[in-house]
């Protein structure tokens, strides 16, 4: 596609609740990237996929959080028994490929209310 | 781990006038790369300008400029004749190859441009 979509836009989740939330990167860039936005602050790194493999999982917070790329395009963050603090805005990223920002471009994110 | 800070939370600005957002960062690398990033109300994280921390001359693009003092670890960024589009959240980026699979994002200036 022309731009990095995630959908969906908006999710509300009760506390306890499995939520996925998918990213489709620009066509051809080999590389993801997932970030978490909390209010008032600016995205922290969770994930970076080089291909289908996560070459840098440092950032996920806990082991609630777990994401996938199968087929080195579209990918899902999963996050199990969510929790308040858990809301944020989940921001998808993709560049030509790892290593470097060429064409980086992020995605308008998902933002994840947990109540 | 690399820091970046944004020591103004808020600015505003009056129409067709000049602003500079501050920023500053630590780290012990000498190869790295820093970024201005605009977000507007769609969440979406646009690049504004980008540095090359071996290149001595500052970055232009348009009305964007930067003011890079590397022995300071300093980055501001300066928007000359502003426009009512200018207003938006302003993050400051770092990133560092050849690890540098992920940004390092400051907390953001919110910019209002006065009428």
């Amino acid at each position: 596609g022309a731009g990095v979509s995630q959908t969906p836009s908006n999710k509300v989740t009760e506390k306890g609740k499995y939520v996925e939330l998918r990213c489709d990167p620009i066509s051809g860039h080999t590389a993801l990237y997932w970030y978490r936005q909390s209010l008032g602050q600016g995205p922290e790194f969770l994930i970076y996929f080089q291909g289908t493999g996560a070459a840098d999982d440092s950032g996920l917070p806990n082991d609630r959080f777990f994401a996938v790329r199968p087929e080195g395009s579209v990918s899902t963050l999963k996050i199990q028994r969510t929790e308040r603090g858990d809301s944020a805005v989940y921001l998808c990223a993709s560049s030509e490929m790892g290593g470097t920002d060429y064409g980086y471009t992020f995605g308008s994110g998902t933002r994840l209310t947990v109540v | 781990a690399q820091t970046v800070t944004q020591s103004q939370p808020e600015m505003s600005v009056q129409e067709a006038e000049t602003v500079t957002l501050s920023c500053t960062y630590d780290t012990s690398e000498s190869d790295y790369y820093l970024f201005w990033y605009k977000q507007p109300p769609s969440r979406q994280m646009i690049l504004v300008i980008r540095q090359e921390a071996y290149k001595q001359q500052n970055a232009t693009e348009n009305r964007f400029s930067v003011n890079f003092q590397k022995a300071a670890k300093s980055f501001s960024l300066k928007i000359s004749d502003s426009q009512l589009g200018d207003a938006a959240m302003y993050f400051c980026a770092y990133r560092s190859p050849p690890a540098g699979n992920q940004f390092y994002f400051g907390t953001g200036t919110s910019l209002t441009v006065i009428p």
